[in-house]
């Protein structure tokens, strides 16, 4: 079964400081990535997807970017954080296969931007 | 672009009676609609699902129904218990050769409260 390894859990950042979360995979080979942000109103909006090394979908324009330098790999960076980057990070993979659906979420990061 | 509607936001009943929550979605190549149930500061996990060649699905207290022509599916709790209560996320997947296996596309959540 496919496991997600989030980190950090927390974290506190001044406007303007740069960003780095992490996640990484085990049990699955070439799993599809994802990465969702959750605010305060509940609801999951995924803002990247990835399918492969190095292979990043974008889903809204923001102040973020995700990069998968390794098959098991993911990371959330931001260049300089803005008030509104606050949130619940959710780092989510599923099997590499057609047909493999199941989605497994990380434990989250939640992130306040001060 | 794919969208997914879920209602209500919040429901309240009292234990033992049944909870209904209904979506709808937009992309008629979905294919795949899991059920999330999320506990106040924990990640969401999977609690049912359901494919398109099926239209209805039960695990013990729980079912989910699909109706492809009208792109609607309803999750149903019955004899529902406190420890139902948390945030309940429809979601609906479309698939697409390019990826392998589609965008996952969640609706806004409903907070259930089963009251003792």
């Amino acid at each position: 079964s496919q496991t997600i390894h989030q980190w950090p859990a927390t974290l506190v950042q001044p406007v303007g400081s740069p960003l780095s979360l992490e996640c990484t995979v085990e049990g699955t080979s070439n799993p599809n990535l994802y990465w969702y942000r959750q605010a305060a109103g509940r609801g999951l909006q995924l803002l990247f997807y990835s399918v492969g090394i190095g292979q990043i979908s974008s889903e809204v324009p923001q102040n973020l970017s995700a990069s998968r330098p390794q098959d098991r790999q993911f990371i959330l960076s931001s260049k300089k954080l803005l008030l509104s980057d606050s949130g619940f990070y959710l780092c989510a993979g599923s099997g590499g296969v057609p047909g493999a659906n199941v989605l497994t979420f990380g434990a989250g990061s939640r992130l306040t931007v001060l | 672009g794919e969208n997914v509607e879920q209602h209500p936001s919040t429901l309240s009943v009292q234990e033992g009676d049944s909870a209904v929550i209904k979506c709808t979605y937009s992309d008629s190549a979905s294919n795949y609609f899991p059920w999330y149930k999320q506990e106040l500061g924990k990640r969401p996990q999977l609690i049912i699902d359901i494919r398109s060649n099926v239209g209805e699905k039960k695990d013990q207290r729980i079912a989910v129904t699909l109706n492809k022509t009208a792109k609607h599916f309803s999750l149903h709790i019955t004899e529902t218990q406190p420890e139902d209560s948390a945030v309940y996320f429809c979601a609906a997947r479309g698939y697409t050769f390019y990826n392998q296996g589609g965008k996952l596309i969640f609706g806004q959540g409903t907070e259930l409260s089963v009251k003792p």
